[in-house]
């Protein structure tokens, strides 16, 4: 079963506008990361927002924010006043703390395009 | 603090063929992860390096390799290159806690192609 889902394989946003992007997870792990990274076409992932699953307040980082909703087990991102820098492939990605240490692993990405 | 470095940029190399891909992590970083992320595949864990210990191992064939160094700057290598193999590997690098807050910061990519 797929750990992370990323619902939405394209969207497409007007300039300035907000957009939610979707991210569903599965554990059982009560202790868990939650991340969001940002991919334009250069290919560099880049590191945009962290939701920890004990906090208790909703994350936050400039127009970026995560709606997290954790007894749906969902983390969605939510992008306020688009740019046309934004657009790029975003990747929701998970570190659960089971045993050990753990890796991340990552959704298949939802391609976001923001035209003028 | 200079960001995650990752050389070369792109590689073209021929079926059978071995690469070496170098990655330097930020400054105090101790942990390194790789990535191979493809169109059909997306983005699949490689491994992880910690203090030169591979800590993570990913399900791929042992034509893949790695290492890391003392000062933390790691090496992945695939020997017998297969068409299959051309991909963007990406390098990761963290402080290496493993706790859930443990921030993965990736370098720009190597795009190896394989003809």
């Amino acid at each position: 079963a797929q750990k992370i889902t990323q619902t939405q394989p394209g969207m497409f946003v007007q300039e300035k506008e907000a957009v939610t992007l979707d991210c569903t997870y599965d554990t059982s792990d009560p202790s868990y990361g939650l991340f969001w990274y940002k991919q334009p076409s250069s290919g560099e992932m880049i590191f945009l927002i962290y939701q920890g699953s004990y906090d208790q307040q909703n994350a936050t980082e400039g127009r970026y924010s995560l709606n997290f909703q954790k007894a749906r087990k969902s983390a969605n991102l939510v992008i306020s006043a688009s740019q046309l820098g934004d657009s790029a492939m975003y990747f929701c990605a998970m570190r659960e703390v089971d045993s050990g240490y753990s890796t991340l692993t990552f959704g298949k990405g939802t391609m976001l395009l923001v035209s003028p | 603090k200079a960001g995650v470095t990752q050389t070369p940029r792109y590689l073209i190399k021929t079926r059978g063929q071995q690469v070496t891909l170098s990655c330097s992590p930020i400054s105090g970083h101790r942990s390194v992860s790789w990535y191979q992320q493809t169109p059909g595949q997306g983005l699949q864990f490689l491994f992880e390096y910690f203090s030169e210990t591979q800590r993570n191992k990913g399900n791929f064939p042992g034509r893949f390799s790695g290492r890391q160094f003392s000062n933390s700057r790691s090496e992945m290598n695939v020997s017998t290159l297969e068409l299959g193999d051309s991909a963007l590997y990406l390098c990761a690098s963290s402080s290496g806690t493993g706790g859930r807050t443990d921030t993965q910061y990736f370098g720009p990519g190597t795009r190896l192609t394989v003809l």
